[in-house]
């Protein structure tokens, strides 16, 4: 079946970072690509949607030059939070479309991002 | 605009019953619906996809189904293990996914 990998699994780092998490679709193009992010307790919100060679279309509410969003081939998307602060810590996850034709999202497992 | 809810948003079983989760969604224009399951602090792990061309599917002690014109889907656990507690997410995915808020449930062994 088609495999979403997403990396790091964890990342820890100072506040003013910047921080990239990469996910790629190992066995299949993606041409869409969405990222979702989630707090503690909550459910998983769409930031944003990425179209392979064009701008993200980001979600109402989610900074566009805070969570800059890179889909440069078929097969990788990153999510570069820059100048991360503690509000910025929550659990990332991407999802990759376009494998099957059938209109089926397939998920990274996740990224742990805590910002000290 | 999309609207997923779950009820109940927590609940608490004896292992061995059978048990229900409800979802429903506000637009019935969809491609599927997903369910996934989603342990603590760990990723999504999808225990079945309904096309919105089809009623049901089946895997193994899960069965989830899906009344498209009716806005609503449920997923329906046959003899709950205490391996079965998690978060159970409801997704509507109809160009984008949109999650519901979860159901957390808890097996008393």
């Amino acid at each position: 079946g088609a495999v979403v990998s997403q990396h790091p699994s964890w990342v820890i780092c100072k506040s003013g970072t910047s921080v990239k998490i990469e996910c790629r679709s190992l066995d299949f193009q993606a041409t869409t690509m969405f990222w979702y992010r989630q707090f503690p307790k909550q459910s998983l919100m769409l930031m944003a949607t990425s179209n392979e060679g064009s701008k993200a279309t980001y979600e109402q509410g989610v900074e566009k030059d805070k969570f800059l969003i890179n889909h440069a081939s078929l097969t990788l998307s990153t999510l570069t939070v820059t100048s991360a602060h503690p509000e910025d810590s929550s659990f990332y996850i991407c999802s990759a479309g376009g494998g099957t034709g059938q209109n089926i999202q397939y998920f990274g497992a996740g990224t742990r991002l805590s910002v000290l | 605009k999309q609207e997923v809810t779950q009820i109940p948003a927590a609940l608490s079983v004896p292992e061995g019953e059978n048990l229900v989760l409800n979802c429903s969604f506000t637009d019935s224009a969809i491609y599927n619906l997903q369910w996934f399951r989603q342990d603590p602090g760990k990723g999504l792990t999808s225990l079945l996809l309904i096309q919105s061309s089809q009623r049901e599917q089946t895997s193994g002690r899960l069965n989830a189904s899906l009344d498209k014109s009716s806005g609503r889907s449920t997923l329906y656990i046959a003899a709950s293990q205490p391996g079965d507690s998690a978060t159970y997410l409801c997704a509507v995915n109809a160009d984008k996914i949109i999650f519901g808020k979860g159901t957390r449930l808890h097996i008393l062994p």
